[in-house]
């Protein structure tokens, strides 16, 4: 089983700032079959990136994904006050099907 | 638009059963695998369950493995999990979504609690 840790669990900026998050593998990911996820309080997840670095349909491109094997980041260039919340990485190519990472905490400075 | 609406949920006793729907709008169902996934209260998101898009592979995370049954009727696009023997650890919020997470619904809670 892929194990995913994601660094760090909270990260506290301040808009405008960028951000960066880290997401390890603990086996390489299969061709890069890693996506990240946005959730806030009280919604479902919402996709953001796949294939690691692809963004889904009307993510702003201020998000961008990257990296290979068993080390991935998201950054977020510019923080707009809508991207505080909660971000998952997530492998979708090895048994078990689906593996998530704990998440990691954006909150405001 | 994409929709997935998700019904079931609500409070149980201990070993007791649900069953949950997903009804899906705005693609074609048949062609996309579907997933549950759970999110107990303050916690992650846990993968529950896989089906393919003729039901030909199904898979479960262990700790729900003998308990849950993942099903589906591409004629109702309509995708269901079965809960039996449910635990106190199986509360949470239940989504059903779209192939890996292309989309997801809006959630339904279950509780189960003496």
């Amino acid at each position: 089983e892929i194990v995913l840790t994601q660094s760090p669990g909270t990260l506290s900026l301040s808009p405008g700032e960028r951000a960066t998050l880290s997401c390890r593998a603990s086996q390489s990911v299969s061709s890069s079959y890693l996506a990240w996820y946005q959730q806030k309080p009280g919604q479902a997840p919402r996709l953001l990136i796949y294939g690691a670095s692809s963004r889904a349909t009307g993510i702003p491109d201020r998000f961008s994904g990257s990296g290979s094997g068993t080390d991935f980041t998201l950054t977020i260039s510019r923080l707009e006050p809508e991207d505080f919340a909660v971000y998952y990485c997530q492998q979708y190519g090895s048994s078990p099907r689906i593996t998530f990472g704990q998440g990691t905490r954006l909150e405001i400075k | 638009e994409v929709q997935l609406v998700e019904s079931g949920g609500g409070l149980v006793k201990p070993g007791g059963s649900l069953r949950l729907s997903c009804a899906a709008s705005g693609f074609t169902f048949s062609s996309y695998s579907m997933n549950w996934v759970r999110q107990a209260p303050g916690k992650g998101l846990e993968w529950v369950s896989s089906i393919s898009s003729s039901s030909s592979y199904i898979y479960y995370a262990d700790s729900v493995k003998g308990r849950f049954t993942i099903s589906r009727d591409n004629a109702k696009n309509s995708l269901y999990l079965q809960m039996n023997s449910l635990r106190a650890e199986d509360t949470a919020v239940y989504y059903c979504a779209r192939d890996m997470g292309l989309n997801w619904g809006q959630g339904t809670l279950v509780t189960v609690s003496s």
